[in-house]
């Protein structure tokens, strides 16, 4: 079973309005962190966003945000303000385990992120 | 501050041929490295790990091998590449025993002929 899924392969959105990308998760550690990245044409991976399992609310960096539902094992990312900057591939990613000496990351298949001016 | 330096940024490469990518952190001590590959619009496989000199995991079996010679120098080899190699080729460090993020190098693109 995928521990990652991204359904939207690609999502378009009008400059100025939000719009969400979604991440569901598959895990049975109590212990996870969830992250999003930015990955531009130029093809450099962008941290945005993480969320640890037991953080009680909603992870925030500036325009972007973290809607972590845990019942639902949900994690998607909203962005505010959309700008054509924000065109590229948006990669959710999960952490499984307490941190230790080795972090294994899973990604999703990613979500293609295009602003219409 | 911490960077990650990643070169050569695009390669071209003969079926065969030998290679090396070379990775380097600065401004941080005993992080955790990762090489990863990414296919054309694809997600990012893990390759291998690494939590400190010498120390090497491989996630995935392949004609691919990796060396940390020094705490903050990854390396990714090959004595002989295949055209399924082709790919981006991402380097990666984070704090050890902590939950902060990986963070990436620019990438490499590779090309086999």
């Amino acid at each position: 079973a995928q521990k990652i899924t991204q359904t939207q392969p690609g999502m378009f959105v009008q400059e100025k309005e939000a719009v969400t990308l979604d991440c569901t998760y598959d895990t049975s550690d109590p212990s996870y962190g969830l992250f999003w990245y930015k990955q531009p044409s130029s093809g450099e991976m962008i941290f945005l966003i993480y969320q640890g399992s037991y953080d009680q609310q909603n992870a925030t960096e500036g325009r972007y945000s973290l809607n972590f539902q845990k019942a639902r094992k949900s994690a998607n990312l909203v962005i505010s303000a959309s700008q054509l900057g924000d065109s590229a591939m948006y990669f959710c990613a999960m952490r499984e385990g307490p941190s230790g000496g080795y972090q294994k990351v899973t990604f999703g298949t990613g979500t293609k992120l295009q602003v219409i001016p | 501050s911490q960077t990650i330096h990643q070169w050569p940024a695009t390669l071209v490469q003969p079926v065969g041929s030998p290679l090396s990518l070379e990775c380097t952190v600065e401004g941080t001590s005993n992080p955790n490295l990762y090489w990863y590959r990414q296919a054309a619009g694809r997600g990012l496989q893990l390759l291998f790990y690494s939590v400190g000199i010498g120390q090497i995991s491989s996630e995935v079996p392949q004609n691919l091998s990796a060396s940390r010679p020094q705490d903050r120098q990854f390396i990714l080899s090959s004595k002989k590449l295949l055209l399924s190699d082709s790919g981006f080729y991402l380097c990666a460090w984070s704090v050890r025993d902590s939950n902060q993020p990986q963070h990436f190098g620019d990438g490499t693109r590779l090309s086999i002929l």
